[in-house]
């Protein structure tokens, strides 16, 4: 069974510009939830979608959206980067059906704003 | 506000001995709790989830216990080797609303010594 999977693994972008990240869920997985991770604040929650809508979103500002597709696939998009947008960002993956289920990670996509 | 908070940033110790990480929460009441182990570059792996009306957990060389009267939980590596060396992270939802917004603490990197 393929696991969680995150493209691209590296990313460099100039200040200003946007950036979409994609994640592909192990199959079966309805729920997808984002994290940014960097050195300072650890793992802090983005956002998690199930079948296709936002269902919690954590305290990040506008600029990070994100989406979920038909094949529970999902994008998150960051726009305007900022320097401080430089960090590993992580999806996971899981049933989505109650709360205390695990999460599978990808191995991330590491962004660097210059 | 709310809190996770891990003992130390970093842990070491001699191969053979027993690790022993601490997770103390604030502001919570988590109806579970969950731990990850994190290589560098990866996605954190789950090892260990313990509900609340749990007091202990073991999984092969783990434990981990659970107080909710402390709001804290201690997760054990026994006869520990240096293939433990790794970021471990621990993770807590309220487990209410039906879906998932999983916060983890900042994580103990342990490093075991041959």
């Amino acid at each position: 069974k393929a696991g969680v999977t995150q493209t691209p693994r590296y990313l460099i972008k100039p200040r200003g510009q946007q950036v979409t990240l994609s994640c592909s869920p192990i199959s079966g997985h309805r729920s997808v939830s984002w994290y940014q991770q960097t050195p300072g604040q650890g793992l802090q929650f983005l956002f998690e979608y199930f079948s296709e809508t936002q269902r919690n979103k954590g305290n990040f500002p506008g600029r990070f959206s994100g989406r979920q597709f038909s094949n529970s696939r999902s994008e998150m998009n960051v726009s305007t980067l900022e320097l401080g947008d430089s960090a590993l960002y992580l999806c996971a993956s899981s049933f989505g059906q109650a709360v205390d289920e695990k999460l599978f990670f990808g191995s991330g996509t590491q962004l660097s704003v210059l | 506000s709310q809190k996770i908070e891990q003992n130390s940033e970093a842990l070491n110790i001699q191969e053979g001995k027993t690790a022993t990480l601490t997770c103390n929460y604030t502001n919570y009441s988590p109806a579970y709790l969950q731990w990850y182990r994190q290589d560098p570059g990866r996605g954190p792996v789950f090892l260990l989830l313990i509900r609340e009306n749990e007091k202990e957990k073991r999984k092969e060389r783990l434990k981990v216990t659970f107080d909710t009267t402390l709001k804290q939980s201690l997760f054990h590596i026994t006869a520990s080797q240096p293939a433990d060396s790794a970021t471990y992270l621990c993770a807590l939802d309220r487990g209410s609303g039906g879906y998932q917004k999983v916060t983890f603490g900042t994580g103990t990197k342990l490093q075991v010594i041959p």
